[in-house]
């Protein structure tokens, strides 16, 4: 049972525009949400993340938007650049102090020139 | 300062061969987390460490996946009797608490191959 969903596995952007990357989840506990970015080879990097008080969240050019009633979040990237070619992962976690982390199956940006 | 390491980086084992792979947290960080990914998928959790104190082994997918803290620093993730389902990248992750707002981060992983 996916708790959290990325249904896009890959996504094209040119350099310059907006990339949107979507992730579902259907765990009403869940109140905590994160993004990471990953490279080949890499561990995955904390980018950006949202408590489910808020609707966004922003972070230079990283923005989160939360959805709490459709269980939709959201990231933008804008502009994008060259150097954001990643694998973006979708992580949430429960309420109160839980521990784990719920992943996605990430989507796989490219940001092309 | 120092991440997240993880050493071997790579591991290539026979089935049925026991490994260990080890994981040293950022310097202070009270929490750690292992986690597995498979090919194509987002990472997996297998247990977590407040201090010496294993608090949630609920992903630990056998008996053969044995984890421990003894110090609350380092962390040695074993797993006894390989098999080829066990070939993936197994990450660790330190917070310097477990409280929600807390950044999980993760260390570059070690890559297991059971042949």
């Amino acid at each position: 049972d996916q708790q959290v969903k990325q249904n896009s596995p890959s996504l094209s952007v040119q350099e310059g525009r907006i990339s949107i990357l979507n992730c579902d989840y259907t765990n009403s506990m869940f109140d905590y949400f994160l993004w990471y970015k990953k490279y080949p080879a890499e561990g995955p990097t904390f980018l950006i993340s949202i408590s489910s008080i808020k609707d966004k969240n922003e972070d230079g050019r990283f923005t989160v938007f939360l959805n709490k009633s459709a269980k939709h979040l959201s990231l933008h990237i804008v502009p994008s650049q060259p150097g954001d070619s990643a694998v973006y992962f979708c992580a949430a976690k429960g309420t109160g102090t839980a521990s784990k982390l719920t992943f996605g199956t990430g989507t796989r940006l490219q940001v092309t020139l | 300062g120092a991440g997240v390491s993880q050493s071997p980086r790579y591991k290539v084992a026979k089935r049925g061969q026991d490994v260990a792979l080890r994981c040293d947290p950022i310097s202070g960080h009270v929490s750690l987390f292992w986690y597995q990914q498979a090919l194509g998928q987002g990472p997996e959790f297998l247990t977590y460490f407040q201090n010496e104190a294993q608090l949630d082994k609920s992903g630990l997918p056998s008996d053969r996946f044995f984890a421990e803290r003894p110090e609350g620093s380092v962390s040695t993730l074993k797993i006894q009797r390989t098999q080829q389902e066990d070939s993936a990248v197994y990450l660790c992750a330190s917070s310097l608490a477990n409280r929600v707002g807390e950044t999980q981060y993760f260390g570059p992983g070690t890559r297991l191959l059971v042949l």
